[in-house]
């Protein structure tokens, strides 16, 4: 069964320095999000992405963050300069086009600020 | 705004018994509810969804509920299992593509 993967499984980042979360969704979704998990609390979303353009976004997505498909299958997460309060996990999930189609979620990525 | 509200956050059952989560939304417009089930260290596993306009559907050992007018609804798993136990999240959204909003979860465990 096809699966969104995401690239590294843990991140660990000084304070201040850029990151970049990588996501290779599902190869004929059309729809990408990227989602956030703050140890112990709720998933929360940060940004969906569709037709190579961000179609919503988040209070959370600030000036700090942006999406990127640089090519036919990488959906990437850049936060320009990191803050302790950017580390959780960090999710992408994919869905197809039409009706609302269940989005399908990677396993995450650690992202620790340090 | 939009909001999920999940009850409870944590619920141990005896294996073999039923499991029930409940779920409440804030904004009428929402139509489509999918529920995920979340291992250690994985990411939310899509178990089953509906539409609003169902009322209930089932998938084996698991069924959900949507009660449109009071705004819930509700998972239900029966017969529970060892391999049942991890946290539950319930969603909500209202547009096509659109973001899901997601319940705090249940911390459920099948004790054997």
């Amino acid at each position: 069964e096809p699966e969104v993967t995401q690239t590294p499984s843990h991140q660990v980042t000084q304070m201040g320095q850029e990151v970049i979360l990588r996501c290779v969704p599902i190869s004929n979704h059309l729809y990408f999000y990227w989602y956030r998990q703050i140890l112990g609390q709720k998933v929360e979303f940060l940004v969906s992405f569709y037709n190579n353009e961000i179609s919503e976004k988040s209070e959370i997505f600030d000036d700090q963050f942006s999406v990127e498909r640089p090519d036919g299958s990488n959906f990437t997460l850049k936060i320009r300069s990191t803050k302790l309060e950017d580390s959780a996990m960090y999710f992408c999930a994919s869905t197809r086009v039409g009706g609302n189609q269940p989005q399908h979620f990677g396993d995450g990525t650690r992202l620790s600020i340090l | 705004g939009e909001n999920v509200e999940q009850h409870p956050s944590t619920l141990s059952v005896q294996e073999g018994d039923s499991a029930v989560i409940k779920c409440t939304y804030s904004d009428s417009a929402s139509n489509y509810f999918p529920w995920y089930k979340q291992e250690l260290g994985k990411g939310p596993q899509l178990i089953i969804d509906i539409r609003s306009n169902v009322g209930e559907k089932k998938d084996q050992r698991i069924a959900v509920t949507l009660n449109k007018t009071a705004k819930h609804f509700s998972l239900h798993i029966t017969e529970t299992q060892p391999e049942d136990s991890a946290v539950y999240f319930c969603a909500a959204s209202k547009v096509k593509g659109g973001k899901l909003i997601f319940g705090q979860g249940t911390e459920l465990s099948v004790k054997p």
